[in-house]
């Protein structure tokens, strides 16, 4: 079975800081794919970022990155240089054979001007 | 904006009714998947349909049923409806299988 486990309820960084969000899952499949997803106050889920499982290289996008460890099934989000626009909840998903994501219960980040 | 539409953005309505959710997916997306966001449930998946087929089932209670029309939108009915069952219903879509999903807007459900 897929499980994702977030353990920061909440976290909170200065505006213009770097935050580092954890991320851990478990897995039998050796085919899978994780992911970040944003759902700010509106509640809307916007995807940030997402890692194949097969590459070695961590995933960028923008102010976004992924540290993504296999061997420890760790997938943490750093954020760099925070905007007040960061400030949402931030869900870790895994995918595999199983066609559906597999969401942990989300750490909500507060950024402080 | 996702590119996938969900209707009605808000419901409210009376425990034992029956409910139906409707999501048009992304253009080309061919896969529709149904979530459910509660505050003691979080996250779950609750069913998947691809081209018209379902392909992977959640936690879904039977009380739930979904399906994909032949122009790819997807409908979620919900009958006999508790209390439990408020939330917040999502829609999400993708080109394949394992491709990353786009979320809708959701519906928020609300049973009194």
């Amino acid at each position: 079975a897929q499980t994702v486990t977030q353990s920061q309820p909440e976290m909170s960084v200065q505006e213009a800081e770097t935050v580092t969000l954890s991320c851990t899952y478990d897995t039998s499949e050796s085919d899978y794919y994780l992911f970040w997803y944003k759902q700010p106050p509106s509640r809307q889920m916007i995807l940030v970022i997402r890692q194949e499982a097969y590459k070695q290289q961590n995933a960028t996008e923008n102010r976004f990155s992924v540290n993504f460890q296999k061997a420890a099934k760790s997938f943490s989000l750093k954020i760099s240089d925070s905007q007040l626009g960061d400030a949402a909840m931030y869900f870790c998903a895994s995918f595999a054979s199983t066609n559906k994501l597999i969401f942990g219960t989300g750490t909500l980040l507060a950024v402080q001007p | 904006d996702s590119g996938v539409t969900q209707t009605p953005k808000h419901l409210i309505t009376a425990t034992g009714q029956r409910v139906t959710l409707r999501c048009s997916p992304r253009s080309g997306d061919l896969s529709v998947y149904w979530y459910q966001q509660s505050l003691d449930q979080g996250l779950q998946f609750l069913i998947q349909y691809y081209n018209g087929e379902e392909r992977a089932k959640g936690n879904i209670l039977e009380r739930f049923s979904a399906q994909q029309f032949p122009d790819l939108h997807s409908e979620l009915n919900l009958s006999s409806l508790e209390l439990g069952d408020s939330a917040l219903y999502f829609c999400a879509s993708s080109v394949g299988l394992a491709n990353e999903q786009f979320f809708g807007p959701g519906t928020r459900l609300t049973v009194l």
